[in-house]
This record gives structure tokens, C-alpha cells and sequence, in this order.
């Protein structure tokens, strides 16, 4: 079945780049999406990219998705402490299922 | 402003009650979704349905139900609540075109 696959932990200093990677095994993914969840809370979508894109750039973050691999990752650039979250991976397709199948999530830990 | 609200953010239970848990959203989404999400496991989709009365099992039903009688209110029922039902569950709701599922704040159940 669909398989969404992350690295649990991440750790980086303040002002450096983090990037967080995902792989997926579903090669119909119409979207894949990054979410943050802060402590606490639900989740927040932060970007999405279409499966025919390879870049998407918004601010601070850079989604590339590689197709051939099926490999995603998002960097958030100058990394701030606010960015402190879990970040999870999710794929969805249009086929009609309306299923989104979400990643085990990364923790990013950021140190002032 | 888009809304996803949750009936409770935390609720203690006894095994073997049956529980409610109540997700409401204000967007008009045909599409609802129930996940549990547990350390180092991510969000697993309990159940999710596509209209009124529809549902359909995710990855994971098994000791659950669900109720879909309107379109903005899907339910989730744990029948025989148990201690391995301890967990976060987490509503979301979207709409056909599918780009983005919107999330509820969670409910934090301890079965005890």
C-alpha cells in the first residue's frame, strides 16, 4: 500500500538551513504537502506542490520533489526558533479516494 | 476565518465506556477525516467520508465507528473504549478539489 517515509529527528542552530526529507512509495500522488504542527495544536498547512513540479519556492521555504525517486524534502532557510514543530509529510491523489496519507512526521529542534 | 472545532481537547475515559467524539467544521467540505496520531507512528486515517451518510475505513477501523448524519458534523465512536486507544485524534475536513485538508485543534484521550 501507500508508504510515506521521514526521519524522526532533526536538529539545527539558529540561522542555519534545515531541510527535512520524505519519501513516498504512491507514484499516482497528484499533491504532496508539507504541514507543521506546533505543541499543542493541529495541523497547519504551510506549501503544497503539484506532482509536475520539481520546485516550488514561498519566503523562507523551498519544496523539491523528485519524481524519478519519489523524494520530497522542504528547507527552511535561517532557521528561526519559532520553527521549532513537527513537520509532516503528506501525499494525496485525485483518482477519487480523497485519501491524504500523511508521513510519521520530523521533530525539528531548533538551538538559539 | 476557516474552522475545524473538536468538542474537547481532553478527555479521561474508563475501559469499556463508549466514547464520542464530536468534529464540526464551517466550510461547506463534502470530505472528513478521522486520524489518531502516536509518537514515531505519524497520523493514521481511522475512517473518512465524501458526503452525508458516506463513510469509508481508513487504515486502521477496527474498534471504531463513525456517524456522518450532516454535512458539517462527522463523529467518531470508540464502541468499548480500551487502554491502547490512549492517543491524539485529529479531524479534518476538505473540500473536492482536494488541494488542502484543514485540521481541528485534536482531542487528547487517556483511556484509563
Amino acid at each position: 500500500g501507500e508508504d510515506v517515509e521521514q526521519s524522526l529527528f532533526l536538529s539545527v542552530r539558529e540561522g542555519d538551513s534545515s531541510v527535512i526529507n520524505c519519501t513516498y512509495t504512491d507514484s499516482s500522488s497528484t499533491y504532496l504537502y508539507w504541514y507543521k504542527q506546533e505543541p499543542g495544536a493541529g495541523l497547519q498547512l504551510l506549501t503544497y506542490i503539484f506532482s509536475n513540479m520539481d520546485m516550488k519556492q514561498d519566503q523562507r521555504l523551498t519544496v523539491l520533489l523528485n519524481k524519478k525517486d519519489k523524494h520530497l524534502s522542504l528547507r527552511i532557510a535561517d532557521t528561526q526558533t519559532g520553527d521549532s514543530a513537527i513537520y509532516f509529510c503528506a501525499e494525496s491523489d485525485t483518482s477519487g479516494t480523497y485519501k491524504y496519507i500523511f508521513g510519521t512526521g520530523t521533530r525539528l529542534k531548533v538551538l538559539a | 476565518d476557516v474552522k475545524v472545532t473538536q468538542s474537547s481537547r481532553y478527555l479521561v475515559k474508563r475501559t469499556g465506556e463508549k466514547v464520542f467524539l464530536e468534529c464540526v467544521q464551517d466550510m461547506d467540505h463534502e470530505n472528513m477525516f478521522w486520524y489518531r496520531q502516536d509518537p514515531g507512528l505519524g497520523l493514521r486515517l481511522i475512517y473518512f467520508s465524501y458526503d452525508v451518510k458516506m463513510k469509508e475505513k481508513g487504515d486502521i477501523p477496527e474498534g471504531y465507528s463513525v456517524s456522518r448524519e450532516k454535512k458539517e458534523r462527522f463523529s467518531l465512536i470508540l464502541e468499548s473504549a480500551s487502554t491502547n486507544q490512549t492517543s491524539m485524534y485529529l479531524c479534518a475536513s476538505s473540500s473536492q478539489t482536494n488541494t488542502e485538508a484543514f485540521f481541528g485543534q485534536g482531542t487528547r484521550l487517556t483511556v484509563v
